[in-house]
């Protein structure tokens, strides 16, 4: 058990459809970032929330919208998504946005028919 | 920009063995590297965390050693069991003039086989 957790485990959404992802970190941490994970590539980092202030963003299409009401909880909003989205996506914490360890959860594996 | 390799791409040893996972980085300015693990459809388990000021970090069967100036970074596995078959992620943080970009760069992983 890692600290870091996330629901659902498992999504299968339509194109059309809209459905968020959660994630909570029970560490008392700062700093809380979604990353994507597809099949054959490096987990690629979208968003970064430090403070509950989000201080990246890469370049991530805008139908995903992050929301972090506070430290310990972190949702990324799904709106009309493509099939090419389809992926794990994976919810770290750490103490610190300039340092420390990241610590992950188990991901969503969403699929997008 | 930061790109990171991971060699091999895919290992598989019989249990027992000593074995090498290698990680390289195209910018040596790094503020720490990380090694991951993960268990298929699983999330990520860090293993060890090597600051930039440091060689090498042990935990257990896992030895990582870090040379900054070459970019390079392995991870040792001593001793192998099948418990250890998973994917190793390697990932580094590039260093911001003393402190550092909350950015993880990953590798894509090098996928472990040990079969009894």
């Amino acid at each position: 058990e890692t600290g870091v957790t996330q629901t659902p485990r498992h999504l299968v959404m339509g194109m059309t459809n809209k459905k968020s992802l959660k994630c909570e970190q029970h560490l008392g941490h700062n700093a809380m970032y979604w990353y994507k994970q597809s099949a054959k590539k490096p987990l690629e980092l979208m968003f970064v929330y430090s403070l509950e202030e989000r201080v990246e963003n890469n370049s991530v299409p805008s139908r995903f919208s992050p929301e972090c009401p506070n430290s310990s909880h972190l949702f990324l909003h799904l709106h009309t998504l493509q099939p090419e989205d389809s992926a794990l996506y994976l919810c770290a914490s750490s103490q610190d946005y300039s340092r420390g360890e990241q610590f992950f959860g188990p991901g969503t594996r969403l699929t997008v028919l | 920009k930061q790109e990171v390799t991971q060699i091999p791409a895919a290992l598989s040893v019989p249990e027992g063995e000593n074995l090498v996972l290698n990680c390289s980085f195209t910018d040596s300015a790094i503020y720490n590297l990380q090694w991951f693990r993960q268990d298929p459809g699983k999330g990520l388990t860090s293993l060890l965390l090597i600051q930039s000021s440091q060689r090498e970090q042990t935990s257990g069967r896992l030895n990582a050693s870090l040379d900054k100036s070459s970019g390079r970074s392995t991870l040792y596995i001593a001793a192998s069991q099948p418990g250890d078959s998973a994917t190793y992620l390697c990932a580094v943080r590039l260093n911001a003039g003393g402190t550092s970009y909350g950015k993880l760069t990953f590798g894509q992983g090098t996928i472990l086989t040990v079969h009894p």
